[in-house]
């Protein structure tokens, strides 16, 4: 059973806070990792896409990926308000033609 | 550059009629996704095309759903009957290609649907 397992929150963290987002898979061979944040009524936007060992930083976001360990992380610096959403993991499996896995989501509350 | 487009937005029957739901994808990607999402759980795959050709829908409920895309380019899923459980939301998706590590895939809005 190919599985990817987030906490599903919420998390509550108040503004201008880091926020860390967490998620395991369980699929040893996969090969690309993203985050997709979904506001409520809203479709899933992809804001961060990682591949290899180690850490992506884009903006205030940044991605940390451990193949090692089977964990990817996303960190959210300066959280603001407008940040409050779900946020999904996503992993692709190389031997489906990189289908998409995703988890159930964490919840992120920004408190002002 | 428009994203993916899908319509209707919102769509409401009574069970046992036929739905369908529409995609155009982002210009120039190869690769289209049909998944369903359910309330509180992240998106599920139905369905994989690579230009015209499916090439993953085992996920595809096949006795009622259907999917089509004729000149690899946009794409319709339908439901004959719906049932109480199709009441869902449908996403599309696009990425350029799926082959290789690199498989960013974006979403349409999504179509709500509501079977009474």
């Amino acid at each position: 059973q190919k599985e990817v397992e987030q906490n599903s929150g919420p998390l509550s963290v108040p503004e201008g806070a880091i926020a860390s987002l967490n998620c395991t898979y369980s699929d040893r061979v996969s090969q690309s990792f993203f985050w997709y944040r979904q506001y409520s009524g809203k479709s899933p936007e992809l804001i961060m896409s990682i591949y290899s060992n180690g850490d992506k930083e884009d903006g205030r976001f940044t991605a940390q990926l451990n193949k090692a360990s089977q964990y990817v992380s996303l960190l959210i610096r300066d959280s603001q308000p407008s940040d409050s959403a779900t946020y999904l993991c996503a992993v692709g499996l190389m031997e489906y033609g990189n289908k998409l896995v995703f988890g159930a989501g964490t919840i992120l509350r920004v408190k002002s | 550059e428009a994203g993916v487009v899908q319509s209707p937005r919102y769509k409401i029957i009574e069970k046992k009629q036929p739905v369908a739901f529409w995609c155009n994808p982002i210009s120039g990607h190869n690769t289209l996704y049909w998944y369903l999402q359910n309330l509180g759980q992240g998106p599920e795959l139905l369905i994989r095309y690579e230009n015209e050709e499916a090439v993953d829908d085992s996920q595809l409920p096949k006795d009622r759903f259907s999917a089509e895309r004729l000149k690899g380019v946009d794409s319709t899923l339908k439901i004959q009957p719906a049932e109480l459980g199709d009441s869902a939301v449908y996403l599309c998706a696009s990425s350029l290609r799926a082959g290789g590590p690199h498989n960013e895939q974006f979403f349409g809005p999504g179509t709500r649907l509501t079977v009474l």
